[in-house]
């Protein structure tokens, strides 16, 4: 299994433009999220989904979307990218139905993006 | 609702030295509890885990204590190693919201030689 595998890996962005970070999972997890991580503010839940064609907001869903078509993949979108958005960006997934030794959120690599 | 709350970082350390940082929460029901580890550069992993109450999750040395009477999950090392620095997040997924996870705010470990 490859586990859960984000494109690109660093990202330079104009102010205005927009792009697509890709992410995918191969463990038919139902459960997939978008965080982002910036300095001394931990990670913040951008954007998650429990299932395909089922996503939700979190906590800073603002210049961002998502969409859930199939149960691995789960692509986030920077509307119109501007420099408040230059953060590394996380996607995670998870069985929500796993108990006890199996109960646990999987991480990707990071994107690590800058908006100018 | 749902939170995590952990000491506040950077934190340095000597080699062999004891490692306490600490992790609270505040949950609805019956959450599982979880520390994740990031070293430079790279995404979150499992450090360890508890999913009831006095159940004590280990590995590579680290313990950690899920203590319900004061909502505690205090991670712990007797003895750090150089290769330990790097930035530990609490973290907490309850049933009430789907099991989606609640992150701390991490803490940046340093240990020196």
């Amino acid at each position: 299994n490859a586990g859960v595998t984000q494109t690109p890996k660093f990202q330079v962005l104009k102010t205005g433009q927009s792009m697509t970070l890709q992410c995918a999972q191969d463990m038919n997890h139902e459960y997939m999220s978008w965080y982002r991580q910036d300095p001394g503010m931990g990670l913040r839940l951008i954007h998650y989904s429990v299932g395909a064609g089922i996503t939700d907001q979190g906590e800073v869903p603002n210049g961002y979307n998502v969409s859930r078509s199939t149960t691995e993949d789960f692509p986030l979108r920077l509307l119109s990218a501007a420099p408040s958005q230059t953060s590394v960006y996380f996607c995670a997934s998870s069985d929500p139905s796993a108990r006890g030794a199996k109960e646990t959120q999987y991480f990707g690599p990071g994107t690590r993006l800058l908006v100018l | 609702g749902n939170s995590v709350t952990q000491m506040e970082g950077p934190v340095t350390l000597s080699e062999e030295a004891f490692l306490t940082i600490n992790c609270t929460y505040t949950a609805t029901g019956y959450p599982s509890l979880f520390w994740y580890v990031q070293y430079p550069g790279e995404g979150l992993q499992l450090l360890l885990k508890a999913t009831k109450a006095d159940d004590k999750g280990s590995n590579k040395g680290f313990e950690a204590t899920y203590r319900k009477e004061t909502t505690s999950f205090h991670l712990e090392k007797g003895s750090v190693q150089v290769s330990d620095s790097a930035v530990y997040f609490c973290a907490l997924s309850a049933l009430n919201t789907g099991n989606q996870f609640y992150f701390g705010t991490g803490t940046s470990l340093t240990v020196i030689p």
